[in-house]
């Protein structure tokens, strides 16, 4: 069925390591691959985003990497900061009755301590 | 451009009764998908209006139904409440239709509570 599992749940990393979230996904026809955040109290906002035709994108401390034959993709945050805490939800796009819809994985609680 | 606006922004209901949530999209955008959102259960997928025709629906009950204006805004309807309805609802616009590239913004969102 439609799925998107994201891992880990939650995740706490020292300022200044590293912090990696991954998905997958069911549908092998998923062909974008966006990554929201959202900060307590506030609504998602893109930060990145990837489509299936690249294997690996970067924004300054944020980069995604995409694995279409094993339907992995992961967010990595280098040099984290304290700001960077907040939800993650990675998404994939499915085809659906011939439309698309956006599929939300649960989401991954990043803290990032002092 | 005025960011994606959700009225009202909180909502109080009791069992039973039924409650419309309203979503007025970017200008210029003509997608609005709807979204459910509960502690334990992320970000779930209600359905998407495009041109004011329901393009896709997620797995809820027919107690979940929307509408598309003319001017691209949407509502959202939830009959016959039921305590599990409690959460955060949340609207997303895009230039089109869901695919690569067609960003969703999201709104601010209602809080539904349901006692």
């Amino acid at each position: 069925g439609e799925n998107v599992e994201q891992h880990p749940s939650t995740l706490s990393v020292q300022e200044g390591d590293s912090a990696v979230i991954k998905c997958t996904y069911s549908d092998s026809a998923s062909n974008y691959f966006p990554w929201y955040k959202q900060e307590l109290g506030k609504r998602p906002q893109l930060i990145i985003d990837i489509r299936s035709n690249v294997g690996e994108k970067k924004d300054q401390r944020i980069a995604v990497t995409l694995n279409k034959t094993a339907k992995h993709f992961s967010l990595h945050i280098t040099e984290t900061q304290p700001e960077d805490s907040a939800v993650y939800f990675c998404a994939a796009i499915l085809f659906s009755g011939g439309y698309n819809k956006l599929i939300f994985g649960a989401g991954t609680r990043l803290a990032v301590h002092p | 451009k005025a960011g994606v606006t959700q009225t009202p922004r909180y909502l109080i209901k009791t069992r039973g009764q039924q409650v419309t949530l309203s979503c007025s999209p970017i200008s210029g955008h003509r997608s609005v998908s709807w979204y459910q959102q509960t502690p334990g259960q992320g970000l779930q997928f209600l359905f998407e209006y495009f041109s004011e025709t329901q393009r896709n629906k997620g797995n809820f009950p027919g107690r979940f139904s929307g509408r598309q204006f003319s001017n691209s805004r949407s509502e959202m309807n939830v009959s016959t409440l039921e305590l599990g309805d409690s959460a955060l609802y949340l609207c997303a616009s895009s230039l089109k239709a869901g695919g690569p590239g067609n960003e969703q913004f999201f709104g601010p969102g209602t809080r539904l509570t349901v006692l």
